[in-house]
């Protein structure tokens, strides 16, 4: 089983739509969980941490679910500019982020 | 936020050619960077944890002695990619951690898309 699972997509959505995406992390252990933004052909940027009340940020909503081991991510309103792939991470005790394989957003005019 | 710098962006090599990737932590002494590879349409794979002052901690399946890392300096590590093959072409990002606030952050250099040909 992989560390973390996600479902790679594609999810085609009209602008305005609600998008969830959600990712699940076998590792009991793991200590912190984020969310990524990567356009195509650039590096990932951190679109924002994963705290355990939940946390959002604008549109954004991140939730974290310890007993079942998964952290989902909500884009309310979707805009064109939300098109890009979302990446999971989940950092172990090592301190090495593990990335799930990316879920590819389009968001449809 | 802290900022990491790597280059080339991208590169274009022969067959049986070494390719020479460099990341550098600018504004923050980083001890530890990790080494990514990403291929087409999938995730960031891990290959190698890079520790300043001693050897790299490559993951299965990662051939230590087909890709070089050093890492000299507290803001400085490289990616040797020795007698690059085709299968070798990939996407390879470095990433650094940093205080920010009370989380670890994981900064990401802007890529470098390889292609042996």
């Amino acid at each position: 089983r992989k560390e973390v699972e996600q479902d790679p997509g594609p999810f085609n959505v009209p602008e305005g739509a609600t998008v969830a995406f959600n990712c699940t992390y076998s590792n009991s252990a793991s200590q912190s969980f984020f969310w990524y933004r990567q356009d195509c052909r650039k590096e990932p940027k951190l679109l924002m941490s994963v705290y355990s009340s939940g946390n959002e940020d604008g549109r954004f909503t991140a939730q974290l679910n310890r007993a079942s081991q998964y952290i989902s991510l909500l884009i309310r309103d979707s805009k064109l500019s939300d098109s890009a792939t979302y990446l999971c991470a989940v950092q172990s005790s090592a301190r090495q982020l593990t990335f799930g394989s990316g879920t590819q957003l389009t968001v449809l005019p | 936020g802290a900022v990491v710098s790597q280059h080339p962006s991208w590169v274009i090599c022969k067959s049986g050619t070494s390719v020479k990737i460099e990341c550098r932590s600018l504004d923050f002494q980083a001890t530890t960077m990790f080494w990514y590879r990403q291929f087409p349409k999938q995730s960031l794979m891990l290959m190698a944890t890079s520790n300043e002052g001693s050897k790299a901690t490559y993951e299965q399946g990662v051939e230590k002695d087909k890709f070089l890392i050093n890492h000299a300096s507290l803001t400085l590590s490289t990616l040797t990619v020795t007698s690059a093959h085709p299968e070798d072409s990939s996407f390879y990002i470095c990433s650094a951690r940093a205080q920010s606030g009370v989380l670890l952050e994981a900064f990401f250099g802007q890529g470098t898309r390889l292609t042996v040909v």
